[in-house]
């Protein structure tokens, strides 16, 4: 079975910083592209950043280039985001989800749970 | 950046109506596009993927249709448990985009 399991979320001040994790377990985490998704309280779903599956490439959503950092521990089974210079626009539960754009079959067929980031003073 | 555009927003149904979802890509994607179930509190559900690959497990009141830059979600039947909102995604090239999704109430 396929786990994707997020943590990190919590309160943090504009301008901090946060990093979200998220645990795979179940299928070759080290051959899958992944990717987080975000959703605003009340909003839509909207795609923040993907990495292939060694680390490289890397994509980011325009709303986040430059502040958020996506990596990714191969050893570890475990998803990375890096979020700096939050901003209130931020507030959002972030989704992990796995998939190669190429492989649609495999694509986003799973998602975690969701961890909340809250950045509010 | 491929904009999708979903409608409608939302729409009042009863069990048993048939409902029809339509996103339209503002470029060409191929097929390569899914729809997601979304209920409060939870995280999307893959419905179809490829345009009309029925996901594993779903079921068989769900279709997709569609290529190019327009495409289908219908629901033949619906039933109590699909109220929820429902996303199209694209996934030809990055940046990835949603639709703006679609609320599903009941009438």
């Amino acid at each position: 079975e396929v786990y994707l399991l997020e943590s990190g979320g919590g309160l943090v001040q504009p301008g901090g910083s946060l990093r979200l994790s998220c645990a795979a377990s179940g299928f070759t985490f080290s051959s899958s592209a992944m990717s987080w998704v975000r959703q605003a309280p009340g909003k839509g779903l909207e795609w923040v950043s993907a990495i292939g599956s060694g680390g490289t490439p890397t994509y980011y959503a325009d709303s986040v280039k430059g502040r958020f950092t996506i990596s990714r521990d191969n050893s570890k089974n475990t998803l990375y985001l890096q979020m700096s210079s939050l901003r209130a626009e931020d507030t959002a539960v972030y989704y992990c989800a796995r998939g190669s754009i190429h492989t649609s079959s495999s694509f986003f067929d799973y998602w975690g749970q969701g961890t909340l980031v809250t950045v509010s003073s | 950046d491929i904009q999708m555009t979903q409608s409608p927003s939302s729409l009042s149904a009863s069990v048993g109506d048939r409902v029809t979802i339509t996103c339209r890509a503002s470029q060409g994607i191929r097929n390569d596009l899914g729809w997601y179930q979304q209920k409060p509190g939870r995280a999307p559900k893959r419905l179809i993927y490829a345009a009309s690959s029925l996901q594993s497990g779903v079921p068989s009141r769900f279709s997709g249709s569609g290529s190019g830059t327009e495409f289908t979600l219908t629901i033949s039947s619906l039933q109590p448990e699909d109220f929820a909102t429902y996303y199209c995604l694209q996934h030809n090239s990055y940046p990835l985009t949603f639709g703006g999704g679609t609320k599903v109430e009941i009438k």
